[in-house]
């Protein structure tokens, strides 16, 4: 089965930015979603398609995606944005979800 | 506005059948853009996505549980239902529904709006 990884958590101040890896094996070759999930949320999605952000997703929020590794760029960080982030494609057809990374706003 | 709602039992016992159900609003399971796909989360942990089905009624489920899945729809209701049999403990956590929007050219698709989810607890 296809893996994606994630670092377990993140730290930023605010104003800071945070960056966030998802790495699979050729992972650039497929496209990558980002979702962010609230403490008690249902997850949101806030990039899909390696770097297109949905209607009313921030422009601090970016992503990126190339050969091994993609990431999700969180400019300017607020408090608000302080929560867990799961990377995500597809394999064949098949969803695959990353660990997930907590980011914390100190 | 696009809303999808899970419901079904909170506790189930061992062995026993999950049937879970996503009722639709705002969208329908008719045109080539739609999808449903089915998510769970067990307590404390990641996502795992479980299973999708197509406007054309085409399925697609995790390799890793595919026996154990069926996914179907009835578009007159505006429904998408999942069962999964023989139900364990570590089946336990929260089971969410997401509207899957596909992009044709290129060809890409993302989960765009969620459920609220509903709580499954696998105990005797």
């Amino acid at each position: 089965s296809y893996d994606l990884i994630q670092p377990p958590s993140v730290s930023v101040s605010p104003g800071q930015t945070a960056i966030i890896t998802c790495s699979g094996d050729r992972l650039g070759n497929k496209y990558v979603n980002w979702y962010q999930q609230k403490p008690g949320q249902s997850p949101l999605l806030v990039i899909y398609y390696d770097t297109k952000r949905p209607s009313g997703i921030p422009e601090r929020f970016s992503g990126s995606n190339s050969e091994h590794t993609a990431a999700l760029t969180i400019s300017e960080t607020q408090a608000v944005d302080e929560a867990v982030y799961y990377c995500q494609a597809w394999d064949n057809s098949n969803g695959v979800f990353g660990g997930g990374t907590k980011v914390t706003v100190l | 506005q696009v809303t999808l709602r899970e419901s079904g039992p909170a506790l189930v016992k061992p062995t026993e059948t999950l049937t879970l159900t996503c009722n639709l609003s705002g969208f329908s399971l008719n045109t080539s853009e739609m999808r449903v796909s089915w998510i769970r989360q067990p307590p404390g942990r990641a996502l795992e996505w479980l299973a999708r089905i197509d406007w054309d009624d085409h399925k697609v489920y995790n390799i890793l549980q595919a026996t154990r899945l069926t996914i179907s729809k009835d578009t007159s209701k505006n429904q998408v239902v999942l069962r999964m049999t023989n139900m364990h403990p570590v089946d336990t956590g929260t089971y969410y529904c997401a509207r899957t929007t596909a992009n044709f050219s290129p060809y890409y698709y993302y989960m765009d709006v969620w459920g609220r989810g509903t709580t499954v607890t696998v105990s005797s």
